[in-house]
């Protein structure tokens, strides 16, 4: 167990510029989640993967953001177009599937600045 | 709506001692599970301890343990012996509703543990 890896672990970059970011999960969880954390506040889910199909979507998730989970492994998290309001730490978190007992393990995070 | 609430923002304690870390929540579902998470100073997010609604014995991890009160929709964490690594942010989170089990986060409490 490898645990949940996430790179990178920092990101600058100018506004209006794309940024992607990735998350290996542990190798044997098929859920995968993607959660967003500002400064002061607890992770807020942006959405869900259960192998390859992407389940749900917050309202956070804006059409700026988009994810991906091509293989069912590792999963993409894209914003086009940045905005200031997108500085925030990113969180991926894996988990097996089964009723939501299960406990999710998440990665170190991708922390990204907007300048 | 789901919701969690952390009223305490900080809490200290002196090494050794016992500090109580308060959580309420609000769900219409009837089973369902409750989680601790901790997350260290730049570091990730750890689950520290979990509670089944259906089960009325409180869970226990060795120094942490919950007192969890499904009438008054409460779930705190009792943090015995702290110990200097137990200075964390202290997330109380709760499943978002149907069986994906996405987490709904309360705001935290950040929890200095002092020499």
């Amino acid at each position: 167990d490898t645990g949940v890896s996430q790179n990178p672990r920092h990101k600058i970059t100018k506004r209006g510029q794309n940024v992607t970011f990735r998350c290996d999960p542990i190798s044997e969880h098929n859920r995968l989640y993607w959660y967003r954390q500002t400064l002061g506040q607890g992770p807020e889910f942006l959405t869900y993967f259960q192998n390859e199909a992407q389940l749900e979507k917050s309202r956070l998730l804006s059409d700026r953001f988009s994810a991906e989970r091509p293989k069912g492994s590792f999963s993409t998290l894209e914003i086009q177009r940045t905005e200031q309001g997108d500085s925030a730490m990113y969180l991926c978190a894996s988990s097996l599937q089964g009723a939501s007992n299960q406990p999710q393990h998440f990665g170190d995070g991708t922390r990204l600045s907007i300048l | 709506a789901q919701t969690v609430t952390q009223s305490q923002p900080e809490m200290s304690v002196q090494e050794a001692e016992t500090v109580t870390l308060s959580c309420t929540y609000d769900t219409s579902e009837n089973n369902y599970y409750l989680f601790w998470y901790k997350q260290p100073p730049s570091r990730q997010m750890i689950l520290v301890i979990r509670q089944e609604a259906y089960k009325q014995q409180n869970a226990t991890e060795n120094r942490f343990s919950v007192n969890f009160q499904k009438a008054a929709k409460s779930f705190s964490l009792k943090i015995s012996d702290s110990q200097l690594g137990d200075t964390a942010m202290y997330f109380c989170a709760f499943p978002g509703g149907g069986s994906q089990g996405n987490l709904i986060f309360g705001k935290g409490t950040k929890l200095s543990v002092k020499p």
